[in-house]
């Protein structure tokens, strides 16, 4: 089974700055990645597919990269409502894995 | 819109059962394939299991396999998860979520329900 590691597994931002995480699989998936948040007590929300596209309605400061086996979601200009969980998931093939989570915390 | 709407949680004693529901609505339910991912408290998301739009082919994780089924009604607009052998490590929020396209993940969620497996 392909194996998704997700790094940070944390990290502390301030309104404004530019956050990036990344995703490494443990095979080659083409662009098969999605990008979800996930705010506590709340579903996960897709926010990127296929790599870089974006789902409707996610505002354009989130965007992703890469191909292959590594990948990147950049966030440009962190917002006080973007602090949350993000997951990574490959679904290039079966079992779909999801990385372990980055935390978006307030610095 | 897309709204899924899950049933069927509760509090179940090792190696017991329970079945959980699944009710979708705002999209052609028939055309899409469906998954079941859980959550453990305070852990991260885990894939468990996806049927085809059509019931035609089904996925577990193998930490599921051969304890868990997954099925669907699409007359009724339903998906289920029949988990049986049930272990405390199946704890967790249980979530169903609409397939994006054919095998891909998931693009809508619903907002789960709990299942706590304790004696």
């Amino acid at each position: 089974a392909i194996q998704m590691t997700q790094s940070p597994s944390s990290l502390s931002a301030s309104v404004g700055d530019r956050v990036t995480i990344t995703c490494r699989a443990s095979q080659g998936i083409r662009n098969d990645l999605g990008w979800y948040q996930q705010k506590p007590g709340k579903a996960p929300k897709l926010l990127i597919y296929a790599a870089s596209s974006l789902q409707s309605g996610v505002p354009s400061r989130f965007s992703g990269s890469g191909s292959g086996t590594d990948f990147t979601l950049t966030i440009s200009s962190l917002q006080p409502e973007d602090f949350a969980t993000y997951y990574c998931l490959q679904d290039y093939n079966y079992p779909p894995a999801f990385g372990q989570g980055t935390k978006v915390e307030i610095k | 819109q897309v709204q899924l709407v899950e049933s069927g949680g509760g509090v179940v004693q090792p190696g017991g059962s329970l079945r959980l529901s699944c009710a979708a609505s705002g999209f052609t339910f028939s055309s899409y394939g469906m998954h079941w991912v859980r959550q453990a408290p305070g852990k991260g998301l885990e894939w468990v299991a996806f049927i085809r739009y059509d019931g035609s082919n089904k996925y577990y994780a193998d930490s599921v396999k051969g304890r868990f089924t997954i099925s669907r009604d699409n007359s009724k607009n339903t998906l289920y998860l029949q988990m049986n052998s049930l272990r405390a490590e199946d704890t967790a929020v249980y979530y169903c979520a609409k397939g994006r396209i054919a095998v891909a993940g998931p693009d809508y969620w619903g907002q789960g329900t709990l299942v706590t497996v304790s004696s």
